[in-house]
């Protein structure tokens, strides 16, 4: 079984255009965070959710757009897409947004190519 | 601002040791975290380190020293799957609660 699960797993559009990436947790956490990791690795935190409320948002244009039906699901739209959005997206989940270890787990990501 | 730094590229042998080191200035501390990374995959949970000291798990080490605001990884009896990227990450406390800010990972190769 997935714990952590994103679609699509590879997404391949030309600029301008408007995409959705899914993501969803069967591991019950309250947590669930964007990552955006671009060509030279670097992965940098762009929104996180507690219980479907959004807690973290990092400077991010607002051409993308997060949202959480519930806790086990956050997904990410992005509108007129632009070259530099080109990176691997993953999708994380934590059992909360603070405290003691809290680990979090990483979807497969999914790598957005924009031509 | 957070600023996590660990070399870009490391090389050694099957059955050897290797330590990837991890030095961060960050304007709040909530533990340090090792991920890694195999080629094209998911981030994946290594160790996890608040309080000074090693912790050990198996061929893998982590150590922590706030005071310096340094820590390494240590990987012993390398095999050929361990060829990874190591990420750095800190957690964050009081306005970067629940932020994990990373370093740009350090490639290893593992050589036969």
């Amino acid at each position: 079984d997935t714990a952590v699960s994103q679609t699509p797993k590879y997404l391949v559009t030309q600029m301008g255009n408007d995409k959705s990436i899914k993501c969803e947790q069967n591991l019950g956490h309250d947590t669930m965070y964007w990552y955006k990791q671009d060509s030279k690795k670097f992965l940098k935190i762009m929104f996180s959710y507690n219980n479907k409320e959004l807690i973290i948002n990092e400077t991010v244009p607002n051409r993308f757009s997060p949202k959480s039906p519930d806790k086990a699901h956050l997904n990410l739209h992005i509108n007129s897409l632009e070259l530099g959005d080109s990176a691997v997206y993953f999708c994380a989940s934590s059992p909360s947004s603070g405290g003691a270890i809290n680990e979090q787990f990483f979807g497969p990501g999914t790598r957005l190519t924009v031509l | 601002g957070q600023n996590i730094d660990q070399p870009t590229e490391m090389t050694a042998t099957e059955g050897a040791i290797v330590q990837i080191n991890c030095t961060y200035q960050t304007s709040g501390f909530n533990g340090l975290f090792w991920y890694q990374q195999h080629a094209g995959e998911a981030p994946t949970f290594l160790s996890y380190n608040v309080l000074d000291g090693l912790e050990e798990k198996g061929r893998f080490s982590s150590f922590l020293s706030r005071s310096k605001g340094y820590s390494y990884l240590l990987l012993k009896e390398l095999q050929m799957k361990d060829s990874a990227s190591y990420l750095c990450a800190v957690k964050g406390r009081g306005s970067t609660l629940g932020r994990l800010y990373f370093g740009r990972g350090t490639q290893l190769t593992v050589w036969p």
